[in-house]
């Protein structure tokens, strides 16, 4: 059975930093891109970065270029995203996803991060 | 790039519903959709427009044509009510997102 367990959620300041990790099982990791999306409160879904099976390339969403960082550690069968500088507006449920011909199959049930002072 | 979708659907018990997701050159695209509950992580119901993933009831069908993907569910049932999102894949953009359409049965 696949799963994908996210954690590292909580409350942040302004400017401050955070750092999800999505633990993979029940699949080849590395075998797949992998991706975060994020759902605001009572909003949809945007993606927000991509990365290679081998971490060779990344891709990211414009709002978040220079303040986000996905890495990921195929020995662990880990996936990461380190938030830095944050915003009010990074305020969301974090999904990690396998990310497979342009659609995520999987989901994981996502990790809460709120910026607020 | 934007997707855009009717914020709500009302079907009745039975009856069929039918969800539209309009985008520039949609049908050049492969449209995917996932259904999401309260509470719950988004599920994959159809992918490259018209497939359904394991486990996906046959009364889930797509299809995607000019600027528009539809969703639709066929004997809609109580358990389908949720949210559901297109999705779609452009290079300008990579992954875009529908603004999403709560689906009520009556």
């Amino acid at each position: 059975e696949v799963q994908l367990v996210e954690s590292g959620g909580g409350l942040v300041q302004p400017g401050g930093s955070l750092r999800l990790s999505c633990a993979a099982s029940g699949f080849t990791f590395s075998s797949y891109w992998m991706s975060w999306v994020r759902q605001a409160p009572g909003q949809g879904l945007e993606w927000v970065a991509n990365i290679k099976q081998d971490g060779s390339e990344k891709y990211y969403v414009d709002s978040v270029k220079g303040r986000f960082t996905i890495s990921r550690d195929n020995a662990k069968n880990s996936l990461y995203l380190q938030m830095n500088s944050l915003r009010a507006e990074d305020t969301a449920v974090y999904y990690c996803a396998s990310d497979h011909d342009f659609r995520f199959d999987y989901w994981g049930q996502g990790t809460l991060v709120t910026v607020s002072s | 790039y934007e997707l855009t979708q009717p914020p709500s659907v009302s079907v009745s018990p039975g009856q069929t519903a039918s969800i539209t997701c309009s985008g520039d050159k949609l049908g050049g695209k492969h449209a995917c959709w996932y259904q999401q509950k309260p509470g719950q992580s988004p599920v994959l119901v159809i992918y490259q427009d018209n497939k359904r993933p394991s486990g996906i009831p046959e009364r889930f069908s797509g299809s995607n044509s000019g600027n528009t993907a539809t969703l639709t569910i066929s004997g809609t049932q109580a358990m389908d009510e949720a949210v559901y999102y297109c999705q779609a894949w452009d290079s300008s953009i990579a992954y875009v997102f529908g603004t999403g359409t709560t689906i009520t049965v009556l």
